[in-house]
């Protein structure tokens, strides 16, 4: 048991639409971020929210946004999803206060057709 | 930008081969080290971490890391391998930036495969 869970584990869709990917962090931790993993690739972090809000965001386009709601759970949204977009998004939760390092869900498999 | 590299893509071994997998990283900061293993199909599962004091790391299934400041290395050892430590090894930084919520940097990943 990851602790972290995320739903749907895969997922199959088509160029051009949207897509929202959900997360449950671990219990205890408040904070969640967001991971792509391409095939062949570590992750690449996507972006972090606290307190619902984006607190860091990385080398990503508009195009991924995100959401944490009240209870810390998050959501990953996708627009336009280009074929490239296909890869295993990871959700990663964490404390922000006394960090003690990243529980990782088993991850959402996206691919774009 | 800050980087991670892992040296090996694949490595092969024998059962009970000594196993070193290595890491460095491009950052002259304060930074906190991890290794993850992930097996296939499964999640991301954490082997060792490394914050502060003894430079050498044990984590779980008997692997250890050491962290070489100077060489910006932080290099994955097991005496001898078993099987079921074929996966794929995963090193990463976070860049400490005194409290905040820095994210992880991944390499590439090495996949380790054992012949039984």
């Amino acid at each position: 048991d990851a602790g972290v869970t995320q739903s749907p584990t895969h997922l199959i869709k088509t160029r051009g639409q949207q897509v929202t990917l959900r997360c449950s962090p671990k219990s205890g931790h408040d904070t969640v971020s967001w991971y792509q993993q391409a095939l062949g690739q570590g992750p690449q972090f996507i972006f972090q929210y606290y307190e619902e809000e984006e607190r860091q965001r990385g080398n990503f386009p508009d195009r991924f946004s995100g959401h944490q709601f009240p209870n810390y759970s998050s959501e990953l949204n996708v627009n336009a999803l280009l074929l490239g977009d296909s890869a295993l998004y990871l959700c990663a939760s964490s404390l922000r206060v006394s960090f003690h390092g990243y529980t990782f869900g088993s991850g959402t498999r996206l691919t774009v057709v | 930008a800050q980087s991670v590299s892992q040296h090996n893509h694949h490595v092969i071994l024998s059962e009970a081969a000594s196993l070193e997998l290595g890491c460095n990283y491009s950052y002259g900061g304060t930074v906190n080290l991890f290794w993850y293993v992930q097996y296939p199909g499964q999640h991301l599962q954490l082997l060792l971490k490394y914050f502060s004091g003894d430079p050498l790391v044990k984590g779980i299934k008997g692997f250890e890391a050491e962290f070489i400041k100077s060489k910006f290395s932080f290099n994955l050892r097991k005496p001898s391998v078993q099987w079921s430590d074929t996966a794929e090894y995963f090193c990463a930084v976070r860049l400490n930036y005194g409290g905040s919520q820095g994210n992880l940097i991944f390499g590439k990943g090495t996949k380790l495969s054992v012949k039984p």
